[in-house]
């Protein structure tokens, strides 16, 4: 089955700087990749996704890459605000469901 | 609704008690899914629905834990019988079609069992 890897689990910059989170997967079928944002006490939010047949997509401040031969997808968040602090999770599908890493605690110092 | 509601948000059980865990997805998604997260780890898969039905419980970690969806909308997360090792968040989540990965969380619900 999926199994997916993902670090750092933290990362602490300045506000204004980047943050880079990458993951890696097994399964080589696997066609969808979400991050998701988890905020204390709420349940995890779809910030951005990318599918197999392209390579980078962007969403204002965040991006996401996707290297279907080495089977690695990254986070790329740009001109850090504190409000990004959070835990970020990547996911990709297992049998019928996400199968999510184990998160990176991302800190924006002010 | 507009979102995924959770409920209660927060239950304190005692080692032994039966617990039931209500989740109310968003109106006409089809797909439902009941998530572990225990502290400082990601959410694990426990089962998921397709309407009514349960297509997949593979990630009930023992026949304690049960789950139903009659209706094909509410969800209950039944745990018989818990113990302290069932102490985390429960997450669901549903999306609109079968295979669509797109998830919409609830807040959880945080079970502490004493």
């Amino acid at each position: 089955g999926e199994n997916v890897e993902q670090h750092p689990s933290t990362l602490s910059v300045q506000e204004g700087d980047s943050a880079v989170i990458k993951c890696t997967y097994s399964d080589s079928a696997s066609n969808y990749f979400p991050w998701y944002k988890q905020e204390l006490g709420k349940g995890p939010q779809l910030i951005i996704d990318i599918r197999s047949n392209v390579g980078e997509k962007k969403d204002q401040r965040i991006a996401v890459t996707l290297n279907k031969t080495a089977k690695h997808f990254s986070l790329h968040i740009t001109e850090t605000q504190p409000e990004d602090s959070a835990v970020y999770f990547c996911a990709a599908p297992g049998e019928g469901n996400l199968i999510f890493g184990k998160g990176t605690k991302l800190s924006v110092k002010p | 609704g507009a979102g995924v509601s959770q409920s209660p948000r927060y239950k304190v059980a005692k080692r032994g008690q039966d617990v039931a865990l209500r989740c109310d997805p968003i109106s006409g998604h089809v797909s439902l899914f009941w998530y572990q997260q225990a502290l400082g780890q990601g959410p694990e898969f426990l089962t998921y629905f397709q309407n009514e039905a349960q297509l997949d419980k593979s990630g009930l970690p023992s026949d304690r834990f049960f789950a139903e969806r009659p209706e094909g909308s509410v969800s209950t997360l039944k745990i018989q019988r818990t113990q302290q090792e069932d102490s985390a968040v429960y997450l669901c989540a549903s999306s609109h079609s079968d295979r669509e990965y797109g998830y919409t969380f609830g807040s959880g619900t945080r079970l502490t069992v004493v």
